[in-house]
């Protein structure tokens, strides 16, 4: 059975990166997308991007000149990079693989960031 | 820039059928745009019910269906249940490699 598990800080000071990283078990991490989506309390889902099957990186255009998503295959994880934190990046954050046509099958179950000094 | 919309709220009777819509406010929403839906309950991750339009994710019972209605996407549930009770998002999918989620639309079951 694959799992996803988000690790990272829960507390983040503004102006400096958020890193989180997603460890996938029970699969290997090559052949699916892999994907950051977020969720500020109270409000809708924001998909950040997602690291595709063959290597390459997708971002949220509004998103796109401070986050990277990096993989590490020889870990079978894979991580996200926010720059320049600020209050509005407090957020639940997930990671997730799909098909790369919307279909996540399985999930983390999300960690909480908080952005704040 | 592109938004995606949604009903913010919707209401069913239980045993009955609703239709929840995803558009764009500056285009037509057409099969090219992948329609993906997915289901959140308090607390937790969402689940994929409709990817690619009208293909049902895994597991997902036949009472999820999704199509396009118009000049949007939809959902269609039937025989609403009480666990169906959860908010619900569409994605469409952009081009070049950009998703775009809907504000989502929070489902009461009543």
């Amino acid at each position: 059975q694959v799992q996803l598990q988000e690790s990272g800080p829960g507390l983040v000071k503004p102006s400096e990166t958020l890193s989180l990283t997603c460890t996938v078990s029970g699969g290997s991490i090559s052949g699916y997308y892999w994907s950051w989506i977020r969720q500020s309390p109270g409000e809708g889902l924001e998909w950040i991007g997602y690291l595709s099957n063959t290597g390459s990186t997708f971002y949220n255009p509004s998103l796109k000149s401070r986050v990277t998503i990096s993989v590490d295959t020889s870990r079978n994880h894979f991580s996200l990079r926010l720059n320049s934190v600020t209050a509005a990046d407090t957020a639940v954050y997930y990671c997730g693989r799909s098909n790369g046509y919307g279909d996540y099958d399985y999930w983390g179950q999300g960690t909480l960031v908080t952005v704040s000094s | 820039q592109t938004v995606v919309t949604q009903e913010p709220s919707f209401s069913v009777s239980p045993g009955g059928t609703v239709t929840l819509t995803c558009g764009l406010t500056s285009a037509s929403v057409s099969t090219d745009n992948y329609a993906s839906w997915y289901q959140q309950t308090p607390g937790q991750a969402p689940r994929t019910l409709i990817y690619t339009t009208n293909s049902r994710s895994s597991g997902v019972p036949d009472r999820f269906s999704g199509s396009i209605l118009g000049n949007k996407a939809a959902l269609t549930i039937t025989g609403a249940q009480a666990d169906d009770e959860s908010d619900y998002y569409c994605a469409l999918y952009m081009g070049s490699g950009v998703w775009v989620f809907g504000g989502g639309t929070k489902l009461t079951v009543l």
